[in-house]
């Protein structure tokens, strides 16, 4: 079975400077991995998501993030925090085929001008 | 690209009621839907996956008397919550798959009193 882990509940980064979200996952087969943001009282909104190929992946607003195999990580980046990124941020994992997200209990992310 | 309908977006029901969300695939067909409930300051815990022509799979410690899922043609998903209750209050999303994407509903923010 899938699993995800998002080992912080709160990040707090000044505006500016890089920020990192960390993931680490688990799945059977080749993992198809996503980044999701949240906004207060709003659905979801896609990110990022690495399926094949290269393992640095850009996504919307300046995001960015590193799969890697090894580590069975998916840490999600961006070299320069705005106060608008704070949100609470998703990672999940899926498997291949009709099989739903398994999400990560999420990160608050608060960036403070 | 693929847009996932959800409705109502907001509904407030009295205790005893109840209530139906609607998840509706725009422009492509969706044999299978998920559906995820997220409480207040919780992740997206899946509740069930929905299945054209045949019965909802529910994942575990959810009461499919109480959640009725309906997939009656290949773009239509429902979520029926009877007798709703005040702890059922909650953020109901649905999403359906295409290939290797998912796609999510708008969400729907249940309350009930």
């Amino acid at each position: 079975a899938q699993s995800v882990a998002q080992p912080e509940d709160q990040v707090n980064v000044a505006e500016g400077n890089p920020l990192t979200v960390k993931c680490t996952y688990s799945v059977s087969g080749n993992p198809y991995l996503f980044w999701y943001v949240q906004y207060p009282n709003r659905g979801l909104q896609f990110l990022l998501k690495y399926i094949t190929g290269d393992n640095l992946v850009k996504g919307s607003y300046g995001f960015e993030a590193e799969f890697n195999k090894s580590q069975t990580s998916f840490h999600l980046k961006k070299p320069s925090a705005l106060v608008s990124d704070s949100a609470l941020y998703f990672c999940a994992v899926r498997a291949w085929g009709n099989t739903p997200l398994v999400f990560g209990k999420g990160t608050r992310l608060s960036v403070i001008a | 690209g693929a847009v996932v309908s959800q409705h109502p977006s907001r509904v407030i029901c009295k205790s005893g009621t109840s209530v139906k969300i609607e998840c509706r695939s725009l422009d492509f067909q969706a044999t299978t839907m998920f559906w995820y409930r997220q409480f207040p300051k919780q992740s997206l815990m899946l509740m069930a996956t929905s299945n054209e022509g045949s019965k909802a799979t529910y994942e575990q410690g959810v009461e499919k008397d109480k959640f009725l899922i309906n997939h009656a043609s290949l773009t239509l998903s429902t979520l029926t919550v009877t007798s709703a209750h005040p702890e059922d209050s909650s953020f109901y999303i649905c999403s359906a798959p295409q290939g290797e994407k998912l796609f999510f509903g708008s969400g729907t923010q249940l309350s009930v009193l």
